[in-house]
């Protein structure tokens, strides 16, 4: 399998400008989250689907952070507008079942200038 | 709630040193405890987990057991390498139902000169 694949690498975008970030979880997996990881907080939860639904998006910092997961293999992160203060990596994660192990993508780098 | 505390970088260490890097959690019940590592520039990848009290896992070398009554989950290697350099988080899972998550601490760099 490849793996978890997320796109883009790397993104350079200006404040104000919408952000989308992809994921293509691993085939089978039912569960699939989005994480932020900066120097300051460390890796914090940002939403998290099971069979395509959100479960809990109480880590979604503001009302400009949107999440989808039109079906079992494609999820979006949209960022509108974005803020300098957005700029991280995002990673993209997926587990078959509960408690088990989260299979993780190699994430992408996102600078708000 | 849930939390995971690990003790603050960086380390750093000589090659063939012995490596511990604690980790302590605050969890309701009986969570399930991973290391995850991740390599400069990659995401983060399961190292080793432990799901039951008394449970040691163990992979590439690194242990760590599952103490309940410490509520401590120490990661320990023997002999580190140069190709051990990376940052490491403690995590915990804890829910039913599908509520579902996992608690990562802050993790910590360890840099294994030669």
């Amino acid at each position: 399998d490849a793996g978890v694949i997320q796109s883009p690498r790397h993104e350079v975008t200006e404040m104000g400008q919408e952000v989308t970030l992809r994921c293509k979880p691993i085939s089978g997996h039912d569960y699939l989250f989005w994480y932020r990881q900066t120097m300051m907080r460390g890796l914090e939860l940002l939403i998290y689907f099971n069979n395509n639904v959100p479960i809990d998006d109480s880590g979604m910092p503001e009302d400009r952070f949107s999440a989808k997961m039109p079906n079992a293999s494609f999820s979006t992160l949209k960022i509108q507008p974005s803020e300098p203060r957005d700029s991280a990596v995002y990673f993209c994660a997926s587990s078959q079942g509960q408690g088990v192990e989260q299979f993780f993508g190699p994430g992408t780098r996102l600078t708000v200038l | 709630g849930n939390s995971v505390t690990q003790m603050e970088g960086p380390v750093t260490l000589s090659e063939e040193a012995f490596l511990t890097i604690n980790c302590t959690y605050t969890a309701t019940g009986y969570p399930s405890l991973f290391w995850y590592v991740q390599y400069p520039g990659e995401g983060l990848q399961l190292l080793l987990k432990a799901t039951k009290a008394d449970d040691k896992g163990s992979n590439k070398g690194f242990e760590a057991t599952y103490r309940k009554e410490t509520t401590s989950f120490h990661l320990e290697k023997g002999s580190v390498q140069v190709s051990d350099s990376a940052v490491y988080f403690c995590a915990l899972s804890q829910g039913g139902g599908s509520n579902y998550k996992l608690t990562f601490g802050k993790g910590t760099l360890l840099t294994v000169n030669p």
